[in-house]
């Protein structure tokens, strides 16, 4: 089945920074890649997603990379805010269940 | 803007005990998911459910649970006979499309 490996496990950057979040997926099928944020006691929400006939995406302050060949993709995040702080997921999926990385924890400091 | 229900938010039991968590996925959504996270681990797929039928289940997902669309908008998952290692956040979602989550039930096994 699929393996997600997301780094780093915690990143804490000063507000106004970019974070970088990485992941990587074993199965060259899957085609389809979200990003969770997970605020602490809350359900995952989905922030952003790419899917596999799409190099990159953004949307606002968030962009997603895809690289299909090194089967890599990653969450970058400019300008953070304090409010950002919270665990992200990326996801990888083939159908229609997800595999999640691990989580990266992101604290940003005021 | 439509929304995953769950009840409860909480629920204690006794090892042993069958628990039943309960869903209302968003009306026009097809496909319905349980996933459970463990504190401070990634969010694990336990089973899919399409066209009232298992479409997907993984190791988790044992003879000790079950999943029911009992009627036309709750999607319910039981859990025969508890365990310690059961404790954690269930959380049931839906998609079409995008994986929208479940604000989640807490179980606690003692």
């Amino acid at each position: 089945g699929e393996n997600v490996e997301q780094h780093p496990s915690t990143l804490s950057v000063q507000e106004g920074d970019s974070a970088v979040i990485k992941c990587t997926y074993s199965d060259s099928a899957s085609n389809y890649f979200p990003w969770y944020k997970q605020e602490l006691g809350k359900r995952p929400q989905l922030i952003i997603d790419i899917r596999s006939n799409v190099g990159e995406k953004k949307d606002q302050r968030i962009a997603v990379t895809l690289n299909k060949t090194a089967k890599h993709f990653s969450l970058h995040i400019t300008e953070t805010q304090p409010e950002d702080s919270a665990v992200y997921f990326c996801a990888a999926s083939r159908k229609s269940t997800l595999t999640f990385g691990k989580g990266t924890m992101l604290l940003v400091s005021p | 803007e439509p929304e995953v229900t769950q009840t409860p938010s909480h629920q204690v039991t006794q090892m042993g005990q069958e628990v039943i968590l309960r869903c209302v996925p968003i009306s026009n959504h097809l496909y319905f998911y349980w996933y459970r996270q463990i504190l401070g681990q990634k969010v694990e797929f336990l089973v899919s459910f399409y066209n009232n039928e298992i479409s997907e289940k993984s190791e988790i997902f044992d003879d000790q649970f079950s999943v029911e669309r009992p009627d036309g908008s709750n999607f319910t998952l039981k859990i025969r006979s508890t365990k310690l290692e059961d404790s954690a956040m269930y959380f049931c979602a839906s998609s079409n499309e995008k994986l929208f989550f479940g604000s989640g039930t807490q179980l606690s096994v003692l």
